[in-house]
């Protein structure tokens, strides 16, 4: 079954860094999202993308946050100066459609961003 | 806004005992729920879905009702598993359909 891959599984950064967290959706998936999960936290949206832009985002995803379709398998997330709130599991998501009734969302396994 | 709430855990259950995660949420609407579970190590997979009213999603031995009039979804199963230990999380999607909303997640121990 095709999946959701997130690369790297674990990065550290020192605070005040870039980083960038990079997905591979599903092939013929149309909508990404990215959400994260603050340690013992809940998992919070971020934002969604669709048709090379931005269709969504939350109030977490303030001007240090970007997102980008480099090419035609690639989603990535970058946030450009890191801080230690940052710290977290970062999920990447895909659907067909917008995610109601037969389109849910897949999820890969996460990175987890460690700002020391 | 939108939110969910579930069940605080860790819920720590023997095998083959009977399972009720509770589940409830505030929306404008009627969106749709589901339920999300998260095997250690690994990402969130869809568990279940509902996408209205008295519907029922099934999955793996697992089910959970729509619930209008008391705004639920609990999760039940009448049986765990060892393998169900994991972390479950419910949640409730927006009526653009483009933004999920999770509760705080239950994670479940069952012991053999």
């Amino acid at each position: 079954e095709p999946e959701v891959t997130q690369t790297p599984s674990h990065q550290v950064t020192q605070m005040g860094q870039e980083v960038i967290l990079r997905c591979v959706p599903i092939s013929n998936h149309l909508y990404f999202y990215w959400y994260r999960q603050i340690l013992g936290q809940k998992v919070e949206f971020l934002v969604s993308f669709y048709n090379n832009e931005i269709s969504e985002k939350s109030e977490i995803f303030d001007d240090q946050f970007s997102v980008e379709r480099p090419d035609g398998s690639n989603f990535t997330l970058k946030i450009r100066s890191t801080k230690l709130e940052d710290s977290a599991m970062y999920f990447c998501a895909s659907s067909q459609q917008t995610g109601v009734g037969n389109s849910p969302l897949h999820f890969g396994n996460g990175t987890r961003l460690t700002v020391t | 806004g939108n939110s969910v709430t579930q069940m605080e855990g860790p819920v720590t259950l023997s095998e083959e005992a009977f399972l009720t995660i509770n589940c409830t949420y505030t929306a404008t609407g009627y969106p749709s729920l589901f339920w999300y579970v998260q095997y250690p190590g690994e990402g969130l997979q869809l568990l279940l879905k509902a996408t209205k009213a008295d519907d029922k999603g099934s999955n793996k031995g697992f089910e959970a009702t729509y619930r209008k009039e008391t705004t639920s979804f609990h999760l039940e199963k009448g049986s765990v598993q060892v393998s169900d230990s994991a972390v479950y999380f419910c949640a409730q999607i927006n009526n653009a359909g483009n933004m999920l909303t999770f509760g705080g997640g239950t994670r479940l121990m069952v012991k053999p």
